[in-house]
């Protein structure tokens, strides 16, 4: 029940291209949906989070679409660059607690 | 304002070694997580601290690791014996814990982590 699914292990776009990675859980009790972002000799960072109370948020490029009913959600990189490939890790938290995922690889060609 | 710290950035062992890692946070902040990531996995918590007081270690295999962080700001984390399986990124993390207005604060800021390798 603490667990985070997510999917695919890896992806493969074009430059412009809008990968999607999908997250889901099974625990209700998670209240804090964060996106990070790990290069390769780094630590992960965060790049975007939601709250259960929303459907959907945006910063830039990176949109969050979170589906409470389903207990999904999910990471959309519009425009995608070269400079995005990196490995994405979904996480899910209450209160301060991160159970993260197990990544997705992402690579953009040029 | 400086990131997370941890030193070393590399270690590499024979198995049955001891290894220590040590982590300094973001300034001011009070709790304090150590990770375990392995090749290819998520980060796995390993244990937590609310200043100087453990809060979770629920997943810290006591019989071989240990960690501390006795004037809640640095912290190590100890190896000893190292096995096989222990092979991984260890990483640090730090959030602010609780603002002066009482919300909870989510953010954690990991550092780049030490990449441990026993032979």
């Amino acid at each position: 029940q603490q667990q985070v699914k997510q999917s695919p292990q890896s992806l493969i776009v074009q430059k412009g291209g809008i990968p999607i990675i999908n997250c889901a859980y099974e625990n209700t009790a998670f209240d804090y949906f964060p996106w990070y972002q790990q290069f390769p000799g780094k630590g992960p960072a965060l790049l975007i989070a939601i709250r259960p109370d929303v459907s959907e948020k945006k910063e830039g490029r990176f949109t969050i679409s979170f589906n409470k009913s389903a207990k999904q959600f999910s990471l959309h990189i519009m425009d995608s660059q070269p400079g995005d490939s990196a490995t994405y890790f979904c996480a899910a938290s209450n209160p301060d607690k991160l159970i993260f995922g197990t990544g997705t690889r992402l690579q953009v060609f040029p | 304002e400086a990131g997370v710290a941890q030193s070393p950035r590399y270690k590499i062992i024979e198995k049955r070694q001891s290894v220590a890692f040590w982590c300094n946070p973001i300034s001011g902040h009070a709790t304090l997580y150590w990770y375990q990531q392995i090749l290819g996995q998520g980060p796995k918590l390993l244990i937590q601290f609310q200043n100087n007081g453990v809060v979770d270690d629920s997943q810290l295999p006591k019989d071989r690791f240990s960690a501390e962080r006795l004037k809640g700001v640095d912290s190590t984390l100890k190896i000893q014996p190292a096995k096989l399986e222990d092979s991984a990124v260890y990483l640090c993390a730090s959030t602010l814990g609780v603002t002066s207005g009482g919300a909870v604060t989510d953010t954690q800021y990991f550092g780049p982590g030490t990449r441990l390798t026993v032979l």
